[in-house]
């Protein structure tokens, strides 16, 4: 069965750089969710998007944007990199905004600040 | 706020030995619980769900019943396998929040052979 994609799976950038994330969701799920994971931390919700309009916000830095296109993927553009923006970050999608489902994660981007 | 609390890792057992991992909350309203799993190196995997008071859970041979008496969501396991060495992540849905989730801090499992 398809996933979710991410990509890349692991980025390095240098401090004060710019990095994007890409997420491809399930076909047919409408309704992608961004969460960060520190090292030895529990994942932190960022963003959401539903039908390409952004749902939902949570711990999400100003220097980080991010959209749902009309193919409902999404991206994360995050700049002005900081060292403690060091993590790997999430992607989910489910099909409308099902709490009840839980929803897939794909495997993550590592991205490493230098 | 709607928050997630779990034992405190790391939990170490010998293969074939009997696995809880407490889970509580606090929420407004009646959550959906869940109970991810995350292996080294891996994203997250959903390993069971329920979505109202009394449901039980249940997958690869884990449950956990939803008590809302207790706002407890225990973890368990009766007989664990070196394969199942991960970390568990509990959480927490609410309706009103539009899916986000809640993590508890994750719970590493460490099964010996």
């Amino acid at each position: 069965a398809a996933g979710v994609i991410q990509s890349p799976r692991h980025l390095i950038k240098e401090k004060r750089e710019t990095a994007t994330l890409k997420c491809y969701p399930i076909p047919r799920h409408d309704t992608v969710y961004w969460y960060q994971q520190g090292p030895g931390q529990d994942p932190q919700f960022l963003i959401s998007f539903y039908e390409k309009m952004q749902s939902d916000k949570g711990s999400i830095p100003d220097r980080f944007s991010a959209q749902q296109f009309s193919d409902y993927h999404s991206e994360l553009n995050m700049s002005s990199l900081e060292l403690g923006d060091s993590a790997l970050y999430f992607c989910a999608s489910s099909s409308g905004r099902a709490v009840s489902y839980g929803y897939t994660f794909g495997s993550g981007t590592r991205l490493t600040v230098v | 706020g709607n928050s997630v609390t779990q034992m405190e890792g790391p939990v170490t057992l010998s293969e074939e030995a009997f696995l809880t991992i407490n889970c509580t909350y606090t929420a407004t309203g009646y959550p959906s619980l869940f109970w991810y799993v995350q292996y080294p190196g891996e994203g997250l995997q959903l390993l069971l769900k329920a979505t109202k008071a009394d449901d039980k859970g249940s997958n690869k041979g884990f449950e956990a019943t939803y008590r809302k008496e207790t706002t407890s969501f225990h973890l368990e396991k009766g007989s664990v396998q070196v394969s199942d060495s991960a970390v568990y992540f509990c959480a927490l849905s609410t309706g009103n929040q539009g899916g986000k989730l809640i993590f508890g801090q994750g719970t590493e499992l460490s099964v010996k052979p």
